[in-house]
């Protein structure tokens, strides 16, 4: 099946600092990735979604210049959480898709953020 | 906005057990899957369903989508220790070019041997 890799998996920052993660697709051309964010024993929430390309489309209440995303190729994607604070700790989990008609996104394995 | 309640939250029981969780929705949505995730790992797709009224058995676990593509279950028989994980139910909805899931709030199960 398809791929998609997350790097890094683990990564711990200062406050004030800016971290970048990384999706990839390893196997497929992914046409529109999202990004996840969930917090211990939850669900996923959407914070983004970005087609190659062309601008992110945030969701509500999700800071746009916090939390930039760019998809500048069609097996990439990056979100870098700038100014981290303690409270951006999370889970973040990209996945991607081919596109129009496409049941599945394929999910990356995870970014797990600690901002001390 | 679409909106997928699953349910129990928690689920604690001894192996050998049966269960069923339950995701329930007042959207329709045009296709539905199930995940199963682990502690610091991304979610495994188990199954996705389309049809109303479809089931679908994966081994010990049969899934059921609504016949008003609303809602589902998952049931499992006879679980097992390694059946632990989150179970994340997601709605499909086609979102311009691409489809966009929306998730359940998850069932956090955890089968003792």
């Amino acid at each position: 099946g398809a791929v998609v890799s997350q790097h890094p998996s683990r990564v711990i920052c200062k406050s004030g600092t800016s971290v970048k993660i990384e999706c990839r697709s390893l196997d497929f051309q992914a046409t529109t990735m999202f990004w996840y964010r969930q917090f211990p024993k939850q669900s996923l929430m959407l914070m983004a979604t970005s087609n190659e390309g062309s601008k992110a489309t945030y969701e509500q209440g999700v800071e746009k210049d916090k939390f930039l995303i760019n998809h500048a190729s069609l097996t990439l994607s990056t979100l870098t959480v700038t100014s981290a604070h303690p409270e951006d700790s999370s889970f973040y989990i990209c996945s991607a898709s081919t596109g129009v008609g496409q049941r599945r996104a394929f999910f990356g394995q995870g970014t797990r953020l600690t901002v001390v | 906005t679409q909106l997928l309640e699953q349910s129990p939250q928690f689920l604690s029981i001894q192996e050998g057990e049966n269960l069923t969780v339950y995701c329930n929705s007042s959207s329709v949505f045009s296709s539905l899957q199930w995940y199963r995730q682990e502690p610091g790992e991304g979610p495994v797709l188990l199954v996705t369903v389309v049809t109303g009224g479809e089931v679908k058995k994966l081994k010990r676990l049969t899934f059921q989508f609504g016949d008003a593509r609303k809602d589902s279950s998952l049931h499992i028989t006879a679980a097992q220790p390694g059946d632990t994980g989150l179970y994340l139910c997601a709605g499909a909805v086609s979102s311009g070019s691409a489809r966009q899931l929306t998730f359940g709030s998850g069932t956090q199960l955890t089968v003792l041997p």
